[in-house]
């Protein structure tokens, strides 16, 4: 079945270091690609999303391209703040098909 | 706009005993999600509706669980007799139609 996956580990980091956390994925179709953005105390909120091959999404300074070469849809930021210290997950929905399948997650810990 | 809410927050459920868990949705939302999120993990699909329609019910771990939406709004999942690995955090989404999936704050159930 479709799956995500995400580097294992949780990512400390200093503030205004540059981010990356890593996804792949698994389909058999050409699914929709997402990443949600858990902050502590609150709900899952869509960070960004990228419907297509190429296409790039972007949002609060994040950015992520789908590659459908390498099946995957790495999480970037330039520059984080103490305020990303959050848990993101990595998701995908296949084309036709309505429910979200979620990596496990990484913890984001931004140092000040 | 008020987004999706659910309730109990929290609930402590002896083993053995039935528990129902509500979800209001954003008012409109065509399509209602539930998720399990389990400790450290990503969520997992557990059912979903289309207005009153149950269309998807493969998520569902076991015939302890049954969820329900009569009147195309608010849903209730219902865990019969339960049992301990029932513990985690459930995450209502609704959407309009297909389009982005707007979570709620999840009802942390503990069974002891």
């Amino acid at each position: 079945g479709d799956s995500v996956t995400q580097m294992e580990g949780p990512v400390t980091l200093s503030e205004e270091a540059f981010l990356t956390i890593n996804c792949t994925y698994t389909a058999t179709g050409y699914p929709s690609l997402f990443w949600y953005v858990q902050y502590p105390g609150e709900g899952l909120q869509l960070l960004l999303k990228a419907t297509k091959a190429d296409d790039k999404g972007s949002n609060k300074g994040f950015e992520a391209t789908y590659r459908k070469e390498t099946t995957s849809f790495h999480l970037e930021k330039g520059s984080v703040q103490v305020s990303d210290s959050a848990v993101y997950f990595c998701a995908l929905s296949e084309s036709g098909n309505n429910r979200l399948a979620f990596g496990k997650g990484n913890q984001v810990v931004v140092i000040p | 706009g008020a987004g999706v809410s659910q309730s109990p927050r929290y609930k402590v459920a002896k083993r053995g005993q039935d528990v129902a868990l509500r979800c209001d949705p954003i008012s409109g939302h065509v399509s209602l999600f539930w998720y399990q999120q389990a400790l450290g993990q990503g969520p997992e699909f557990l059912t979903y509706f289309q207005n009153e329609a149950q269309l998807d019910k493969s998520g569902l771990p076991s015939d302890r669980f049954f969820a329900e939406r009569p009147e195309g709004s608010v849903s209730t999942l219902k865990i019969q007799r339960t049992q301990q690995e029932d513990s985690a955090v459930y995450l209502c989404a609704s959407s309009w139609g297909k389009e982005t999936q707007y979570f709620g704050p999840g009802t942390r159930l503990l069974v002891l």
